[in-house]
C-alpha cells in the first residue's frame, strides 16, 4: 500500500519495560510527525523530523521519550522505563515537505497499553 | 500558543439530516484548518482543509466556513449517511516553522438510519 504504516498495531508490556514503536512514511515524504492520542481527545504533537532530523521536539514529555530516522525514511519513537500513564494510540503522519499546503497523512496508530 | 475549542463533543442526527461542528481558535496568525474524519482503529483521515484567504470551501455534501474576525471555523455535512459516522477532529496551524497543527478535542457523530 502506499499510505504510512505503522507497526505493531498494538502492544501490551509492563510498567518499567523499554518500547519501540515504527513508522513507515509514504515514499519521498520528507516531513515526519508522531503524535500521542488518549482515549476521548484530539492527536497531541510530540515530535517532527524533516529529513533525518528533529526540526521540533517540544512536544516530548520528558526524557524517557525519544525518536530517530537515521535515513530519513523509517522512523522510530523509543520509551523507556514505560508507566502506566504511557498508554495510548501513537499516530505517525507524514508530508511531501512540512508545509502548510501540504496536507498530513496518518497511519492508524499503535495502541501501547502498559500493565 | 494555540487554543482550539470544538463543539459538540457529541452529535446525533437522522440519516439525510445536515450536521454542522464548530470550533474557535485562539492564535490570530493561525492560517490553516484542516478537517480530519477517524474511524474506529484506524488514523484521521484529511476531508477538507480551508486557508484563511478564504472563507468557504465546499466539497460535495461537506463544507467548511471561516471567520477570521471571530476566530471559528465549522464544519458542514449536509443529505448524511449513516458511513459519515465517525469522530471529526478539527485542528489549526501556521504557515511556515513546522506546521504543527493544534487539534481539538473531537466529535462523535452518530447518524441514525
Amino acid at each position: 500500500g502506499a499510505g504510512v504504516s505503522q507497526t505493531p498495531s498494538n502492544k501490551v508490556t509492563e510498567k518499567g519495560k523499554y518500547v519501540e514503536l515504527r513508522c513507515d512514511p509514504i515514499s519521498g515524504h520528507t516531513a515526519l510527525y508522531w503524535y500521542r492520542q488518549s482515549l476521548g481527545q484530539g492527536p497531541e504533537f510530540l515530535i517532527y523530523f524533516q529529513g533525518t532530523g528533529a526540526a521540533d521536539d517540544s512536544g516530548l514529555p520528558n526524557d524517557r521519550f525519544f525518536a530517530v530516522r537515521p535515513e530519513g525514511s523509517v522512523s522510530t519513537l523509543k520509551i523507556q522505563r514505560t508507566e502506566r500513564g504511557d498508554s495510548a494510540v501513537y499516530l505517525c503522519a507524514s508530508s511531501k515537505q512540512g508545509k502548510s499546503n501540504q496536507p498530513q497523512h496518518f497511519g492508524d496508530g499503535t495502541r501501547l497499553s502498559i500493565l | 500558543g494555540e487554543n482550539v475549542e470544538q463543539h459538540p463533543s457529541t452529535l446525533s442526527v437522522q440519516e439525510g439530516d445536515s450536521a454542522v461542528i464548530k470550533c474557535t481558535y485562539s492564535d490570530s496568525a493561525s492560517n490553516y484548518f484542516p478537517w480530519y474524519k477517524q474511524e474506529l482503529g484506524k488514523g484521521p483521515q484529511l476531508i477538507i482543509d480551508i486557508r484563511s484567504n478564504v472563507g468557504e470551501k465546499k466539497d460535495q455534501r461537506i463544507a467548511v466556513t471561516l471567520n477570521k474576525t471571530a476566530k471559528h471555523f465549522s464544519l458542514h455535512i449536509t443529505e448524511t449517511q449513516p458511513e459519515d459516522s465517525a469522530v471529526y477532529f478539527c485542528a489549526a496551524s501556521q504557515s511556515g516553522g513546522s506546521y504543527i497543527p493544534t487539534f481539538g478535542r473531537g466529535t462523535s457523530l452518530i447518524v441514525h438510519p
